[in-house]
């Protein structure tokens, strides 16, 4: 049983460059969700999203920032044109039903803009 | 706008001690209380607590929720280096669109 998994783990990117984030979930989940982790602070969430929906993106900028969970194959978060303050770790989440149910989360990927 | 607030932010104790984490929340419409452990990357689940007054444990470790007073604490006793993490606390609320806010987490360090 494979848990969440995101790639790629460490992501280099120069500013101005476009950064794609993927997140397969646990076998069997539908909901996902995304957290954003910057040093020495929580995890913010950015957006969640079911099947080939997005249920809310209250947390994600407005601009630059997109996500997609397709009907088949991981879900991505695209952040086009980095700048050195999107640099953070991103965490993806799975869960069966929702955040009432238990959520499991990926290893994250490390996102360093230089 | 919903809020987590952990502390300390940070704590240093020896093996052996006993420490209390603290978590307070202001979450509309809210619904659990979970903690997870965070070590090298991913957060891992610890607790979900949905009722006031009911502990939850697990080995050394336990939760419990004040919905009245809007907190919850975790406990560990006898403490291990491999306790050394990051706790994070969350709160969940109703709705279609639940989701988790995070306080920032506190810092556990358990020196030998």
């Amino acid at each position: 049983n494979a848990g969440v998994m995101q790639n790629p783990r460490h992501l280099v990117r120069r500013r101005g460059q476009e950064a794609r984030l993927r997140c397969s979930p646990v076998k069997g989940h539908s909901h996902v969700y995304w957290y954003r982790q910057l040093p020495e602070e929580g995890l913010k969430f950015m957006v969640y999203l079911q099947k080939e929906n997005i249920i809310d993106e209250s947390g994600m900028p407005k601009e630059r920032f997109s996500a997609e969970f397709p009907k088949e194959g991981p879900s991505i978060l695209r952040i086009q044109q980095v700048v050195r303050g999107d640099s953070a770790a991103y965490f993806c989440a799975s869960s069966l039903q929702g955040m009432n149910t238990e959520a499991f989360f990926g290893q994250g990927t490390r996102l360093t803009v230089v | 706008e919903d809020k987590v607030v952990q502390s300390p932010l940070s704590l240093v104790v020896h093996e052996g001690d006993t420490v209390t984490l603290n978590c307070s929340y202001e979450v509309t419409n809210f619904r659990s209380l979970l903690w997870y452990k965070q070590e090298k990357k991913a957060p891992t689940f610890l607790f979900m607590l949905t009722s006031s007054g009911i502990e939850k444990k697990s080995g050394r470790l336990s939760s419990i929720l004040d919905k009245k007073e809007l907190f919850s604490i975790l406990n560990i006793t006898a403490t291990q280096t491999g306790d050394s993490a990051i706790y994070l606390c969350a709160a969940s609320n109703t709705g279609a669109n639940s989701k988790l806010t995070f306080g920032k987490g506190i810092t556990l360090s358990v020196r030998p």
